[in-house]
């Protein structure tokens, strides 16, 4: 079983509409992750959640939006998309206190 | 901002072994080095982690000197799947709330 699922993989939307991409593990993790790659291969940490609290990166637009409906999921929603968030999105997962993040196999999002 | 910084490239003949250095100068008593890889289009996996002791798994060994400003990854018997981005990162252990900071990594060919 894959420990950390995304769908889906490919996402191709018009600018101004609003998606989501979802994010699954089964690991019984307590964290969960949502990365950023670019077109220049940057990775950047975009939010940390725990059922305690939610860790933002600054430079996270607030079109974007995290939402857990459970542990085991964290959903990544998007509103208004632009141009520049076309980009591979990586969600991860890692126990409380553990010493290794398991990523999902990304989600390749276009904005035309 | 990474903390660590990396050659941009490097080559390695397959079978031999494959040293990849890493510099942390200005790492802090209670953060560990982290090794992640990143194959082509796959979201990133976990290598290896130490504090101060030299490591060993299935995988890799992990030099870090004695003063902790720099460290290696090893991979002892190279092969072509291990054509990669190698990512060095510092992090407090058990880090949770704080994502990976990635730089931006070695590139590691492995030539046939």
């Amino acid at each position: 079983d894959t420990a950390v699922s995304q769908t889906p993989k490919y996402l191709v939307t018009q600018m101004g509409n609003d998606k989501s991409i979802k994010c699954e593990q089964n690991l019984g993790h307590d964290t969960m992750y949502w990365y950023k790659q670019d077109s220049k291969k940057f990775l950047k940490i975009m939010f940390s959640y725990n059922n305690k609290e939610l860790i933002i990166n600054e430079t996270v637009p607030n079109r974007f939006s995290p939402k857990s409906p459970d542990k085991a999921h964290l959903n990544l929603h998007i509103n208004s998309l632009e141009l520049g968030d076309s980009a591979v999105y990586f969600c991860a997962s890692e126990r409380e206190g553990g010493d290794e993040q398991f990523f999902g196999p990304g989600t390749r999002l276009t904005v035309l | 901002d990474a903390k660590t910084t990396q050659p941009p490239s490097m080559d390695c003949a397959e079978g031999r072994a494959a040293n990849l250095p890493c510099n942390h100068s200005t790492i802090s008593g209670n953060e560990y080095v982290y090794w992640y890889r990143q194959i082509h289009s796959q979201g990133p996996q976990y290598i290896i982690h130490g504090l101060k002791n030299n490591e060993t798994n299935e995988m890799a060994s992990l030099i870090i000197t004695e003063d902790r400003k720099s460290s290696t990854l090893i991979l002892p018997h190279a092969t072509l799947r291990d054509t990669a981005v190698y990512y060095c990162i510092v992090r407090p252990f058990g880090g949770g709330a704080d994502g990976l900071t990635f730089g931006k990594g070695t590139h590691l060919i492995i030539q046939p």
